[in-house]
């Protein structure tokens, strides 16, 4: 089974705050994701990588980076982190045509 | 940009009818296609794709596609209670890199005991 683990499942940051989030896959995918989801706005592509060292935007970059030193893991930065990116953050990795597997998510709020 | 575009619901279907939830997308060199399950709290998993016209069937799952009407749609047979779930339509664009999934809002699909 394709394991996809993020490093925290809540996580509570002040505003103005650097935050990373990381994401480990362990089926050696090329491909790994990070979106997004809201309420009423559904999953957003934030990031993605198709190699190490590699990143691409997604459709709502702004606000964040990413960094993939090694295959196996992909982590997102909030450099400086506001309120508005409370959310729900999903990892995902995949192989080829981009299907994707899901971690089990981070509940970020910022106050 | 691309969307996608589901009815968000609630659809409301009998314990052991069908279950029948659609979706359309904009960008017409969208050449994969996938079908997620959400549970409240969860996060997505894959249950379907589906790549070329026509129906692919798994078990109680059917995807149907049509890339010149541009939708795509999944059908729940002998729908039961633990299929009660937010479902996700999720679209692609393939030629060989990674460019993302493109998801839908989801439609929440309640089955009545």
């Amino acid at each position: 089974d394709v394991k996809v683990t993020q490093s925290s499942r809540y996580l509570v940051k002040r505003t103005g705050e650097k935050v990373f989030l990381e994401c480990v896959q362990d089926m050696d995918h090329e491909n790994m994701f990070w979106y997004r989801q809201d309420p009423g706005l559904g999953l957003r592509l934030i990031y993605f990588s198709y190699d190490v060292k590699m990143k691409e935007k997604g459709d709502i970059p702004e606000g964040y980076s990413v960094s993939r030193e090694k295959k196996e893991r992909f982590s997102l930065i909030l450099e400086s982190a506001s309120t508005n990116q409370t959310s729900m953050y999903l990892c995902a990795s995949g192989r080829g045509i981009t299907e994707a597997f899901f971690g089990q998510g981070t509940r970020l709020t910022v106050v | 940009q691309k969307e996608v575009e589901q009815n968000s619901g609630p659809l409301s279907v009998p314990e052991g009818a069908i279950a029948s939830l659609n979706c359309t997308y904009s960008d017409r060199v969208s050449q994969s296609f996938f079908w997620y399950r959400q549970y409240s709290g969860k996060s997505p998993e894959l249950i379907m794709s589906i790549y070329s016209n026509g129906d692919k069937e798994d078990g109680r799952f059917t995807a149907q596609l049509n890339k010149a009407s541009q939708y795509v749609s999944l059908l729940i047979r002998d729908s039961q209670p633990s299929d009660s779930a937010t479902y996700l339509c999720a679209v692609t664009e393939t030629g060989g890199g990674a460019d993302g999934l493109t998801f839908g809002k989801g439609t929440h699909l309640i089955i009545q005991p």
